[in-house]
């Protein structure tokens, strides 16, 4: 089956410092999200972007889809940024199901 | 417009016991899925439903059961449950499935098996 694959695992970095993760996608996919866990568990929404580029106030993303790979970038990141970025694809040929990758934890000190 | 409603938030059970979860889908949203997280394996998938239907399931033992009712929402079943289920269950709602759509989840419920 297909792997999806994060990294780094773990970024420790300072308040107003950017910073790239990285999702590598062994297969062709018809959707890819990226997702910020919270603390409390809920998975939040940042970008639906099986292809191309997006833009939402600090955070972008750009999907190659055929070189099968994701970046989301944070810029002048916050304490709040502070969470786990999950990577998730739904494989083509698939079933209605969405493949996830390891996460990156990502910690943003003061 | 409401997000995704998965009730209880969380749950402490037995073992050999049985528990429900629930979840209600976005308004108009019609397939919901659902999946399990823990430390050890991290996210994966349980089952997803369309308009009461089953479409598919993941690698789980029978132990593991869901359902959909004519208004969208869902509910997922555990049976004899065992300390290895104790985990953060994840539902997810779109308007035909993930296949080219985005996902929305609820807040989970944690489960805790003892």
């Amino acid at each position: 089956g297909i792997q999806v694959e994060q990294s780094p695992p773990d970024l420790i970095l300072q308040e107003g410092a950017n910073s790239t993760l990285r999702c590598n996608f062994s297969d062709s996919v018809n959707n890819l999200q990226w997702f910020h866990q919270n603390p409390w568990g809920q998975l939040i929404n940042l970008f639906y972007i099986p292809s191309g580029t997006k833009q939402n106030g600090r955070l972008s993303a750009t999907t190659v889809a055929t070189e099968r790979y994701s970046l989301l970038y944070i810029s002048s990141s916050q304490t709040t940024d502070s969470g786990v970025y999950f990577c998730a694809v739904e494989p083509m040929g698939s079933n209605y199901q969405l493949i996830w990758g390891a996460g990156t934890k990502l910690i943003i000190k003061p | 417009k409401a997000g995704v409603t998965q009730t209880p938030r969380y749950l402490i059970k037995t073992r050999g016991q049985q528990v429900t979860l629930s979840c209600s889908p976005i308004s108009g949203h019609r397939s919901v899925s659902w999946y399990q997280q823990t430390p050890g394996q991290g996210l994966q998938f349980l089952f997803e439903y369309f308009s009461e239907t089953q479409r598919n399931k993941g690698n789980f033992p029978g132990r593991f059961s869901g359902r959909q009712f004519s208004n969208s929402r869902s509910e997922m079943n555990v049976s004899t449950l065992e300390l290895g289920d104790s985990a953060l269950y994840l539902c997810a709602s779109s308007p035909t499935g993930t296949l080219n759509t985005e996902a929305f989840f609820g807040q989970g419920t944690r489960l805790t098996v003892v």
